[in-house]
Protein backbone atom coordinates (compact mmCIF):
# COMPACT_ATOMS: atom_id res chain seq x y z
CA UNK A 1 0.00 0.00 0.00
CA UNK A 2 1.19 3.84 -0.94
CA UNK A 3 -0.42 6.96 0.89
CA UNK A 4 1.28 10.52 0.90
CA UNK A 5 0.69 12.86 4.05
CA UNK A 6 0.61 16.38 2.84
CA UNK A 7 1.09 18.62 6.04
CA UNK A 8 -1.10 21.72 6.33
CA UNK A 9 -3.41 22.20 4.30
CA UNK A 10 -3.09 26.17 3.65
CA UNK A 11 0.02 28.06 3.86
CA UNK A 12 0.60 31.97 4.14
CA UNK A 13 4.19 33.41 3.21
CA UNK A 14 5.05 36.96 1.94
CA UNK A 15 6.60 37.62 -0.84
CA UNK A 16 9.79 36.97 -0.98
CA UNK A 17 9.76 34.30 1.81
CA UNK A 18 11.26 31.16 1.76
CA UNK A 19 8.47 28.37 0.66
CA UNK A 20 7.99 25.35 2.25
CA UNK A 21 5.10 22.60 1.49
CA UNK A 22 5.84 19.31 3.75
CA UNK A 23 5.33 15.85 2.01
CA UNK A 24 5.97 12.62 3.43
CA UNK A 25 4.94 9.21 1.52
CA UNK A 26 4.48 5.86 3.01
CA UNK A 27 5.88 3.08 0.24
CA UNK A 28 6.73 -0.77 0.31
CA UNK A 29 8.51 -0.27 -2.75
CA UNK A 30 10.83 2.48 -3.58
CA UNK A 31 8.75 4.82 -5.00
CA UNK A 32 9.06 7.37 -8.03
CA UNK A 33 7.58 10.81 -6.23
CA UNK A 34 5.88 13.88 -8.11
CA UNK A 35 4.52 17.88 -7.14
CA UNK A 36 2.15 19.11 -9.19
CA UNK A 37 0.69 22.71 -9.24
CA UNK A 38 -3.12 23.39 -9.79
CA UNK A 39 -3.46 26.71 -10.61
CA UNK A 40 -7.92 28.05 -10.06
CA UNK A 41 -10.00 26.52 -12.86
CA UNK A 42 -6.91 24.53 -14.11
CA UNK A 43 -5.26 20.77 -14.55
CA UNK A 44 -2.50 19.75 -13.01
CA UNK A 45 1.28 20.75 -13.86
CA UNK A 46 4.38 19.07 -13.41
CA UNK A 47 6.35 21.00 -10.91
CA UNK A 48 9.31 17.95 -10.52
CA UNK A 49 9.57 14.44 -10.58
CA UNK A 50 12.21 12.27 -8.41
CA UNK A 51 13.48 9.34 -10.31
CA UNK A 52 16.14 8.16 -8.11
CA UNK A 53 18.89 9.97 -10.21
CA UNK A 54 19.31 12.49 -7.53
CA UNK A 55 17.94 13.09 -4.32
CA UNK A 56 18.34 16.43 -4.63
CA UNK A 57 15.93 17.67 -7.58
CA UNK A 58 15.24 21.20 -9.67
CA UNK A 59 12.11 21.90 -10.96
CA UNK A 60 10.47 24.75 -12.83
CA UNK A 61 9.70 28.12 -11.45
CA UNK A 62 13.02 27.74 -8.97
CA UNK A 63 11.31 25.18 -7.20
CA UNK A 64 13.04 22.37 -5.95
CA UNK A 65 12.62 19.44 -3.78
CA UNK A 66 14.95 16.93 -1.67
CA UNK A 67 14.30 13.11 -1.48
CA UNK A 68 15.43 11.87 1.45
CA UNK A 69 14.64 8.07 2.48
CA UNK A 70 15.64 8.24 6.45
CA UNK A 71 12.40 10.46 6.68
CA UNK A 72 10.65 9.15 4.02
CA UNK A 73 9.51 12.90 3.17
CA UNK A 74 9.65 15.30 -0.62
CA UNK A 75 9.58 18.50 1.05
CA UNK A 76 9.09 21.38 -1.88
CA UNK A 77 10.73 24.64 -1.33
CA UNK A 78 11.72 27.91 -2.90
CA UNK A 79 13.91 30.50 -1.61
CA UNK A 80 11.79 33.19 -2.54
CA UNK A 81 7.77 33.23 -3.17
CA UNK A 82 6.48 34.67 -6.18
CA UNK A 83 2.79 36.16 -6.32
CA UNK A 84 2.40 33.59 -9.04
CA UNK A 85 3.21 31.21 -6.99
CA UNK A 86 -0.53 31.32 -5.26
CA UNK A 87 -2.09 28.03 -6.51
CA UNK A 88 -2.66 24.53 -4.83
CA UNK A 89 0.30 21.82 -4.49
CA UNK A 90 0.10 18.42 -4.52
CA UNK A 91 2.66 15.69 -3.72
CA UNK A 92 2.35 12.30 -5.30
CA UNK A 93 3.56 8.87 -5.33
CA UNK A 94 3.95 6.62 -7.62
CA UNK A 95 4.92 2.99 -7.45
CA UNK A 96 3.94 -0.38 -10.06
CA UNK A 97 0.86 -2.61 -9.01
CA UNK A 98 -0.39 -5.37 -10.53
CA UNK A 99 1.95 -3.81 -13.90
CA UNK A 100 0.13 -0.30 -14.32
CA UNK A 101 1.60 2.83 -12.94
CA UNK A 102 -0.25 3.08 -9.49
CA UNK A 103 -0.49 7.42 -8.51
CA UNK A 104 -1.98 8.23 -5.22
CA UNK A 105 -2.02 11.91 -4.77
CA UNK A 106 -2.06 13.72 -0.95
CA UNK A 107 -4.64 16.18 -0.16
CA UNK A 108 -2.97 18.99 -1.56
CA UNK A 109 -2.04 22.28 -0.05
CA UNK A 110 -2.99 26.06 -1.40
CA UNK A 111 -0.41 28.46 -1.26
CA UNK A 112 -1.15 32.06 -0.34
CA UNK A 113 1.53 34.84 -0.88
CA UNK A 114 0.99 38.10 0.67
CA UNK A 115 2.45 40.88 -0.81
CA UNK B 1 2.29 19.78 -30.01
CA UNK B 2 -1.31 19.62 -28.51
CA UNK B 3 -1.50 18.51 -24.96
CA UNK B 4 -4.47 16.31 -23.29
CA UNK B 5 -7.48 17.89 -24.41
CA UNK B 6 -10.80 16.57 -22.63
CA UNK B 7 -14.57 17.81 -23.34
CA UNK B 8 -16.66 19.42 -22.04
CA UNK B 9 -14.88 21.62 -20.43
CA UNK B 10 -18.40 22.13 -17.74
CA UNK B 11 -21.29 20.31 -17.51
CA UNK B 12 -24.20 20.62 -15.40
CA UNK B 13 -26.57 17.03 -15.27
CA UNK B 14 -29.69 15.86 -13.23
CA UNK B 15 -29.39 13.01 -10.60
CA UNK B 16 -29.99 9.95 -12.59
CA UNK B 17 -28.58 10.70 -15.98
CA UNK B 18 -25.58 9.56 -17.69
CA UNK B 19 -22.84 11.52 -18.26
CA UNK B 20 -20.00 10.51 -21.12
CA UNK B 21 -16.74 12.39 -20.93
CA UNK B 22 -13.78 12.62 -23.54
CA UNK B 23 -10.10 12.79 -23.70
CA UNK B 24 -7.53 12.83 -26.69
CA UNK B 25 -4.09 11.90 -24.65
CA UNK B 26 -0.89 13.39 -26.08
CA UNK B 27 0.08 12.53 -29.60
CA UNK B 28 2.44 9.35 -29.34
CA UNK B 29 0.88 8.04 -26.30
CA UNK B 30 -0.93 5.15 -25.89
CA UNK B 31 -2.20 5.00 -22.28
CA UNK B 32 -4.89 7.09 -20.48
CA UNK B 33 -5.88 7.64 -17.29
CA UNK B 34 -8.61 8.87 -15.20
CA UNK B 35 -8.87 11.08 -12.24
CA UNK B 36 -11.41 12.33 -10.37
CA UNK B 37 -10.39 15.53 -8.17
CA UNK B 38 -13.73 16.50 -5.43
CA UNK B 39 -13.36 19.91 -4.39
CA UNK B 40 -10.96 20.26 -1.63
CA UNK B 41 -9.15 16.74 -2.14
CA UNK B 42 -6.43 15.55 -4.23
CA UNK B 43 -7.04 13.41 -7.45
CA UNK B 44 -8.49 9.93 -7.43
CA UNK B 45 -7.69 7.09 -9.52
CA UNK B 46 -10.28 5.36 -11.52
CA UNK B 47 -8.96 3.59 -14.27
CA UNK B 48 -6.16 3.21 -16.40
CA UNK B 49 -6.35 1.85 -20.25
CA UNK B 50 -3.49 0.64 -22.41
CA UNK B 51 -3.64 -0.65 -25.59
CA UNK B 52 -7.18 -0.34 -25.47
CA UNK B 53 -7.29 -2.83 -22.36
CA UNK B 54 -8.28 -1.84 -18.54
CA UNK B 55 -4.99 -2.04 -17.01
CA UNK B 56 -5.86 -0.83 -13.41
CA UNK B 57 -9.17 0.35 -11.90
CA UNK B 58 -9.10 2.04 -8.38
CA UNK B 59 -12.41 1.57 -5.88
CA UNK B 60 -15.20 3.12 -7.85
CA UNK B 61 -18.45 1.54 -8.53
CA UNK B 62 -19.75 -0.27 -11.69
CA UNK B 63 -21.87 3.04 -12.36
CA UNK B 64 -18.30 4.32 -13.45
CA UNK B 65 -17.06 2.51 -17.06
CA UNK B 66 -14.40 3.76 -19.56
CA UNK B 67 -12.83 2.62 -23.06
CA UNK B 68 -10.01 3.24 -25.10
CA UNK B 69 -10.27 3.47 -29.06
CA UNK B 70 -7.93 2.70 -31.50
CA UNK B 71 -6.78 6.32 -31.91
CA UNK B 72 -5.76 6.12 -28.14
CA UNK B 73 -8.63 8.52 -27.15
CA UNK B 74 -10.93 7.22 -24.41
CA UNK B 75 -14.25 7.95 -23.19
CA UNK B 76 -15.55 7.96 -19.39
CA UNK B 77 -19.26 7.06 -18.70
CA UNK B 78 -20.97 7.70 -15.45
CA UNK B 79 -24.36 6.07 -15.02
CA UNK B 80 -26.87 7.07 -12.52
CA UNK B 81 -25.24 9.86 -11.36
CA UNK B 82 -25.47 10.82 -7.87
CA UNK B 83 -24.89 14.49 -6.00
CA UNK B 84 -21.37 12.63 -5.11
CA UNK B 85 -20.33 12.25 -8.65
CA UNK B 86 -20.04 16.27 -8.77
CA UNK B 87 -15.96 16.87 -9.26
CA UNK B 88 -13.53 17.98 -11.57
CA UNK B 89 -12.97 14.63 -14.15
CA UNK B 90 -9.14 14.53 -15.11
CA UNK B 91 -7.63 12.83 -18.15
CA UNK B 92 -3.85 11.94 -17.81
CA UNK B 93 -2.09 10.83 -20.59
CA UNK B 94 1.25 8.46 -20.01
CA UNK B 95 4.10 7.77 -22.33
CA UNK B 96 3.59 4.03 -21.91
CA UNK B 97 1.25 1.94 -20.06
CA UNK B 98 3.09 -0.74 -18.06
CA UNK B 99 6.20 -1.86 -16.71
CA UNK B 100 7.47 1.30 -15.09
CA UNK B 101 6.24 3.27 -12.58
CA UNK B 102 8.44 6.45 -13.19
CA UNK B 103 6.37 8.21 -16.29
CA UNK B 104 5.30 11.51 -16.10
CA UNK B 105 1.84 11.71 -16.18
CA UNK B 106 0.50 15.01 -18.00
CA UNK B 107 -2.94 16.34 -17.03
CA UNK B 108 -5.16 18.27 -19.37
CA UNK B 109 -7.46 20.71 -17.77
CA UNK B 110 -10.57 18.81 -17.07
CA UNK B 111 -14.01 18.27 -16.98
CA UNK B 112 -16.46 19.86 -14.60
CA UNK B 113 -19.48 17.55 -13.77
CA UNK B 114 -22.05 19.37 -11.70
CA UNK B 115 -25.04 17.19 -10.25
CA UNK B 116 -27.98 18.75 -9.70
Amino acid sequence: AQSVTQLGSHVSVSEGALVLLRCNYSSSVPPYLFWYVQYPNQGLQLLLKYTSAATLVKGINGFEAEFKKSETSFHLTKPSAHMSDAAEYFCAVSTLSGGYQKVTFGTGTKLQVIP
Amino acid sequence: DAGVTQSPTHLIKTRGQHVTLRCSPISGHKSVSWYQQVLGQGPQFIFQYYEKEERGRGNFPDRFSARQFPNYSSELNVNALLLGDSALYLCASIPTGTGSSGNTIYFGEGSWLTVV
